[in-house]
């Protein structure tokens, strides 16, 4: 089961250019985490936000949390030609079949040198 | 930080065979154990919930006599994917939660490619 939508489903940019991806869920959640994941490749994990909090940072990452809107957005600034991979929110929390983290179906961002 | 393996990393397997994929906590115990499956461009889906000493607890939709879930110890999650179809062919995941069943430190394997020929 996957918890919600993430949007845009994918995103080209130019470097140096900022990046914005949201992610939007259905239940309610201890934490919510992004991750990236690069072709082919397992998953890099970029920062985890607490449902207490409503805002982090983690150096180029900057992440957003609203409760009451169920959603979350990502933003990486000054974007790299590194940065290209597909980024996906996870959120942590109970569910009618217990404590589950649940991935959202991703943003597939481009960034173009 | 804390590791979790996964083996093997990849594997291809002829159709009507069966497949057993490890997971494995490196540094420290784990009750319980994720099992994720992603098709190519796709999130991950979460296919069950491994319970050491218990039944595993699988999502709708997935078959759990084909999917079969062993958490043989503390440490150790397997999958096997039994009569492997190639509609099986995935990227498989499995994640463990460092701090309990409901620790907010959740790690990640680095995946296993399945491919059914």
């Amino acid at each position: 089961s996957q918890q919600g939508e993430e949007d845009p489903q994918a995103l080209s940019i130019q470097e140096g250019e900022n990046a914005t991806m949201n992610c939007s869920y259905k239940t309610s959640i201890n934490n919510l985490q992004w991750y990236r994941q690069n072709s082919g490749r397992g998953l890099v994990h970029l920062i985890l936000i607490r449902s207490n909090e409503r805002e982090k940072h983690s150096g180029r990452l900057r992440v957003t949390l609203d409760t009451s809107k169920k959603s979350s957005s990502l933003l990486i600034t000054a974007s790299r030609a590194a940065d290209t991979a597909s980024y996906f929110c996870a959120t942590a929390g109970i569910t009618s079949g217990g404590f589950k983290t649940i991935f959202g179906a991703g943003t597939r961002l481009f960034v173009k040198a | 930080g804390a590791v979790v393996s996964q083996h093997p990393s990849r594997v291809i397997c002829k159709s009507g065979t069966s497949v057993k994929i490890e997971c494995r906590s490196l540094d420290f115990q784990a009750t319980t154990m994720f099992w994720y499956r992603q098709f190519p461009k796709q999130s991950l889906m979460l296919m069950a919930t491994s319970n050491e000493g218990s039944k595993a607890t699988y999502e709708q939709g997935v078959e759990k006599d084909k999917f079969l879930i062993n958490h043989a110890s503390l440490t150790l999650s397997t999958l096997t994917v039994t009569s492997a179809h190639p509609e099986d062919s995935s990227f498989y995941i499995c994640s463990a939660p460092k701090g309990g069943p409901r620790s907010y430190e959740q790690y990640f394997g680095p995946g296993t490619r399945l491919t059914v020929t």
